[in-house]
């Protein structure tokens, strides 16, 4: 089945450091991949996201592209601030797998300090 | 209107008591989910309407029991619930069955469960 794997948290940084999240995934078909965030005490927030091969989804600074020969998409952000933390969830939706419902890796905690 | 909103944010409730938990969105997605999250874990699939049918539920305890009264509206409907159910709850509404365009989640509901 379909699967994604994240680093293990929690990733501790200075503010204004380089940011990456590894991801990686397997999966039956040919999956859309999505980054959510999760600040403390909200729900999931849409990141970015990729549909398909050499895509690059960017929002608020972070960015992800969807590397299929090595089937990963590694969340990057050149210089964090301190309202970056919180838990980053890398995900896929695959269309052949017979059902759109997204598969969530782990999450990975990021903490900024100043 | 981008939001689904999730109501009451927070919930403490016996283990003979019956509430619910509701969620909204305006947004015009024809797909509903509700999902539970415990603490330092992704987010669990409960249940899916499509259309307000449910199309999924991932063997969830009779406990639990969802209800979709119009293509806006999402409840979830608890009874005899255990301490172990205390959990974060959250809804989710996407457009049909679209995986590419991702989820939009609620804030959640913080339910304990005494």
């Amino acid at each position: 089945g379909d699967s994604v794997t994240q680093m293990e948290g929690p990733v501790t940084l200075s503010e204004e450091a380089f940011l990456t999240i590894n991801c990686t995934y397997t999966a039956t078909g040919y999956p859309s991949l999505f980054w959510y965030v999760q600040y403390p005490g909200e729900g999931l927030q849409l990141l970015l996201k990729a549909t398909k091969a050499d895509d690059k989804g960017s929002n608020k600074g972070f960015e992800a592209t969807y590397r299929k020969e090595t089937t990963s998409f590694h969340l990057e952000k050149g210089s964090v601030q301190v309202s970056d933390s919180a838990v980053y969830f890398c995900a896929l939706s695959d269309q052949e797998g017979g059902s759109y419902i997204p598969t969530f890796g782990r999450g990975t905690s990021l903490i900024v300090h100043p | 209107d981008t939001e689904v909103t999730q109501t009451p944010k927070h919930l403490v409730m016996g283990m003979t008591n019956k509430k619910s938990l509701k969620c909204e969105q305006h947004m015009g997605h024809r797909a509903m989910y509700w999902y539970k999250q415990k603490a330092k874990k992704p987010p669990e699939l409960m249940f899916v309407y499509s259309y307000e049918k449910l199309s999924i539920n991932e063997s969830v305890p009779s406990r639990f029991s969802p209800e979709c009264p119009n293509s806006s509206l999402l409840n979830l409907h608890l009874h005899a619930l255990q301490p172990e159910d205390s959990a974060l709850y959250l809804c989710a509404s996407s457009q049909d069955w679209d995986p590419d365009s991702g989820y939009t989640f609620g804030s959640g509901t913080r339910l304990t469960v005494v």
